[in-house]
């Protein structure tokens, strides 16, 4: 089992819409949680982080977690064409300093 | 301000050389990580540094080193490259390392990573 799992798409979605990307975590001890964007051959961008239980809100972006069902997801609203990228779910594991690992990523695709 | 910047942006190496990266973290962010990433896939750690320290390790061969040096910048250094060493290496810096047992933490912004391809 891999440590964080997403799906790898592509999701595809219409401009409008709200995306929903998910991922799941095996180590139950992980405090911090973290999403970023991918753009095709370009770094990890920063977009939200999260730490407690519940829902966290920037902006049209909104991460939820439930610790219970080792469980975060990010969902997107009113998604936009320039939203089409790879986000990558990176947790936090306990006693690792900064250590992030990373699922595979989902990759998004906003269509007009 | 200047974010995390990365040297070179692009390097094309022959197998059995060795190559140097080198990374200049956030003003006033005191850990450095290095990740590997292979097209495709996601971001594997490689080694953090905090306070000139190493603080953590992947699971990577012996072949992969890394030092921060006193203004906090750092560098990885591979031997011996393989074919499979190609690959986005990517620094990220951050405010503090979180000690163990507490429950802060902090957040890890990238550089644009340097592209190496082994021929």
């Amino acid at each position: 089992q891999k440590e964080v799992e997403q799906n790898s798409g592509p999701l595809s979605v219409p401009e409008g819409a709200i995306a929903s990307l998910n991922c799941t975590y095996s180590d139950r001890g992980s405090q911090s949680f973290f999403w970023y964007r991918q753009y095709s051959g370009k770094s990890p961008e920063l977009i939200m982080f999260i730490y407690s239980n519940g829902d966290k809100e920037d902006g049209r972006f909104t991460a939820q977690l439930n610790k219970a069902s080792q469980y975060v997801s990010l969902l997107i609203r009113d998604s936009q064409p320039s939203d089409s990228a790879t986000y990558l779910c990176a947790v936090n594991p306990p006693n690792a300093g900064n250590m992030l690992t990373f699922g595979g990523g989902t990759r998004l695709m906003v269509k007009p | 301000d200047a974010g995390v910047t990365q040297s070179p942006t692009h390097l094309i190496k022959t197998r059995g050389q060795h190559v140097t990266l080198r990374c200049s973290p956030i003003s006033g962010h005191k850990s450095v990580s290095w990740y590997q990433q292979v097209l495709g896939q996601g971001p594997q750690f490689i080694f953090q540094y905090y306070e000139k320290e190493e603080r953590g390790r992947g699971n990577f061969p012996d072949r992969f080193s890394a030092r921060q040096f006193p203004n906090y910048s750092s560098e990885l250094n591979v031997n011996a490259l393989l074919l499979g060493d190609s690959a986005l290496y990517l620094c990220a810096s951050s405010l503090r390392s979180r000690d163990r047992g507490n429950s802060w933490s902090t957040e890890a912004f990238f550089g644009q990573g340097t592209r190496l391809t082994v021929v």
